[in-house]
């Protein structure tokens, strides 16, 4: 069971845009920043947001995060087929003395 | 171009120790935290802990589930850091990932991972 809760799965068709939410508590994503990793087929997981809503360079603008009180979500525009991956969420947890992630969801882009 | 490259995954017994080690480059590695995540194959992502820097007191901080086992420890000199894990567990079993990690916060750059599997 993960500190931080995520929908298994989201899907939708290429071009629409998908929504992917991430709660926790007030120990942790009501205290802290928020990060949001990509991780495709096979590959590593990647950084795809910090700081809530920040984009490390060569991240492109269709991914965009935000934050409010002890949830955040992960908007992705203009959907591609490359973009099915697992999707995770992380925080710090104050309480825990912990870094702590969601259990992932899997886009699928029909 | 930062890289991360671990190396030292193997079959290890129940009870047993293993060593895996992490090579950095393309960075100044003493500027950064630098720690590990571990994947239980078909799971999700489980903290492990962190090394701060040396401006930082190199402190490290564990994950509840291996604290007393697991130790972390960087070489400066050498751009590296390791991950010492001793009584290991079947629940151990996962691939090991090196992360630079920025300020506790997030994980930046990470390597492509190491297999861990603890089984008799």
């Amino acid at each position: 069971q993960s500190v931080l809760t995520q929908p298994p799965s989201v899907s939708s068709a290429p071009g629409q845009k998908v929504t992917i939410s991430c709660s926790g508590s007030s120990s942790n994503i009501g205290k802290n920043f928020v990060s949001w990793y990509q991780q495709l087929p096979g590959a590593a997981p990647k950084l795809l947001l910090y700081n809530n809503n920040k984009r490390p360079s060569g991240i492109p603008d269709r991914f965009s995060g935000s934050k409010s009180g002890t949830s955040a979500t992960l908007d992705i525009t203009g959907l591609q087929t490359g973009d099915e991956a697992d999707y995770y969420c992380g925080a710090w947890d104050t309480s825990l003395s912990a870094v702590v992630f969601g259990g992932g969801t899997k886009l699928t882009v029909l | 171009e930062v890289r991360l490259v671990e190396s030292g995954g193997v079959l290890v017994q129940p009870g047993g120790s293993l060593r895996l080690s992490c090579a950095a480059s393309g960075f100044t590695f003493s500027d950064h935290y630098m720690g590990w995540v571990r994947q239980t194959p078909g799971k999700g992502l489980e903290w492990v802990g962190h090394i701060r820097d040396k401006a930082n007191s190199y402190i490290t901080q564990y994950a509840a589930s291996v604290r007393g086992r697991f130790s972390i420890s960087r070489d400066d000199s050498k751009n590296s850091v390791s991950l010492q894990m001793n009584s290991l567990k079947t629940e151990d079993t996962a691939v090991y990932y090196c992360t630079r990690v920025f300020r506790s916060q997030y994980f930046d750059y990470w390597g492509q991972g190491s297999l861990v599997t603890v089984s008799s």
